[in-house]
């Protein structure tokens, strides 16, 4: 079985700022996929970004990037230049690829992520 | 297209009680889940399904059933509610994008047990 870890319950940033929000997850999988999530107060559950396990590349999405260190299994994302609107809970979460494509996902207990005016 | 809908939003149901969560998705979707969310906790897996008439556990099943018709709905059942199934509730559809599945969540449904 996966498990996700993600070790800062809560963290509060200047609005412009820079902050980093940490994931490590542990697996014996070689095939996978990881994922941040964002979760504002509304309750909707919306993608921000997609990382291949495969891929060497860390995936990008214009303000949000990660570091996917494979070897360390960890998996963090940056935001750059931060917004009013990025305060919620970040998820991240595994999913391991199956044949059958029966992939659901494992989630960490999630950062309360707070931006400051 | 509506996406995934979840019905209702907010329930309170009695110790005891049966209920059933709907879902539905206009898009086509093959796979479709359902998750929990309780304070504290990220999203855990009840129930999926792979296609009509196909479904699986997922790592918290218990006091939960599910069936797939049609390709469009897949509802949750709670046969007898107890207060530990008080949470928040989404469903999830989901096609696949370079081998992997990227979910379309619903908005959730928020359900007491009392």
């Amino acid at each position: 079985a996966q498990t996700v870890t993600q070790s800062q319950p809560e963290m509060s940033v200047q609005e412009a700022e820079t902050v980093t929000l940490s994931c490590t997850y542990d697996t014996s999988e070689s095939n996978y996929y990881l994922f941040w999530y964002k979760q504002p107060p509304s309750r909707q559950m919306i993608l921000v970004i997609r990382q291949e396990a495969y891929k060497q590349q860390n995936a990008t999405e214009n303000r949000f990037s990660v570091n996917f260190q494979k070897a360390a299994k960890s998996f963090s994302l940056k935001i750059s230049d931060s917004q009013l609107g990025d305060t919620a809970m970040y998820f991240c979460a595994f999913m391991k690829v199956t044949g059958g494509g029966a992939d659901g996902l494992t989630f960490g207990k999630g950062t309360h992520l707070i931006i400051q005016p | 297209n509506a996406g995934v809908t979840q019905t209702p939003k907010f329930q309170v149901l009695k110790t005891g009680q049966s209920m059933t969560l709907q879902c539905a998705q206009d898009m086509n979707h093959e796979y479709m889940s359902w998750y929990r969310q309780d304070p504290g906790m990220g999203l855990r897996l009840i129930h999926y399904s792979v296609g009509a008439g196909i479904t699986d556990q997922g790592e918290v099943p218990n006091g939960y059933n599910v069936s797939r018709s049609t390709t469009e709905d897949f509802p949750l059942r709670l046969l007898s509610a107890a207060p530990s199934q008080t949470s928040v509730y989404f469903c999830a559809s989901s096609y696949r994008i370079s081998g992997a599945n990227v979910l379309t969540f619903g908005a959730g449904s928020r359900l007491t047990v009392l």
